[in-house]
């Protein structure tokens, strides 16, 4: 199985600042990498599809990035309503998808 | 649009086998490509991914959970069901049902993820 490795697991910032999520696999993905936003007592939406496509109707702000092993989401000037936990999940093996576990992204 | 929620029993027993069901409107299991999966989220913790159902009936569990699980569609009637047997307490959590997207490259593994999900049902395990 592979297995998705989210760092930091928490962080603290303020509006405006500029955010950088990070995701390894466990093994080679190559692009098969989505994103998504979840707010407390929300189900996740999604933010970013094969590892760089904006989702449609998502702000401009948040970017992903990387290939391989090695991703990033970045939040450019955060706003108050990006504060939320965010996850990662590979489709690279369609026989066992899975998630990141999560970064919590809260007010400083 | 298509919007997905899912239903079934908010409290089980242990032991007890738990039925789900996800209905949809604003796709097809008739189209090609289509897709519906389940996740579930315990109270706190990350997302888990269980299961997953196609246009052709192709069927995908997760494997540290396949041998509780059985995914079945009603093209006809719009809906997924999830059967989960042998529940215990550390199964509760909130289960969701999403719809899968594809899209197909050059190369031989099409893109998927999961856009939109269901609002989610929270079940809980108890005796």
């Amino acid at each position: 199985d592979i297995q998705m490795t989210q760092s930091p697991s928490s962080l603290s910032a303020s509006v405006g600042d500029s955010v950088i999520i990070t995701c390894r696999a466990s093994q080679n993905i190559s692009s098969y990498l989505n994103w998504y936003q979840q707010k407390p007592g929300k189900a996740p939406e999604l933010l970013i599809y094969a590892a760089s496509s904006l989702q449609s109707g998502v702000p401009s702000r948040f970017s992903g990035s990387g290939s391989g092993t090695d991703f990033t989401l970045t939040i450019s000037s955060l706003q108050p309503e990006d504060f939320a936990t965010y996850y990662c999940q590979q489709s690279y093996s369609p026989l066992a998808l899975s998630f990141g576990g999560g970064t919590k992204v809260e007010i400083k | 649009q298509i919007t997905l929620k899912e239903s079934g029993p908010t409290l089980v027993k242990p032991t007890q086998t738990l039925t789900l069901t996800c209905t949809f409107s604003g796709f097809s299991f008739s189209t090609s490509g289509v897709g519906v999966g389940w996740i579930r989220q315990p109270p706190g913790k990350a997302l888990d991914w269980l299961a997953l159902i196609y246009w052709d009936d192709d069927k995908r569990y997760s494997p540290s959970l396949k041998n509780r699980l059985t995914i079945t569609k009603d093209t006809s009637k719009n809906q997924v069901v999830l059967t989960m047997t042998n529940m215990d307490p550390v199964d509760t959590a909130t289960y969701y049902c999403a719809h899968q997207r594809t899209m197909y490259s050059t190369d031989w593994n099409p893109f998927t993820w999961f856009d939109p999900w269901g609002q989610g049902i929270l079940v809980t395990v108890s005796s």
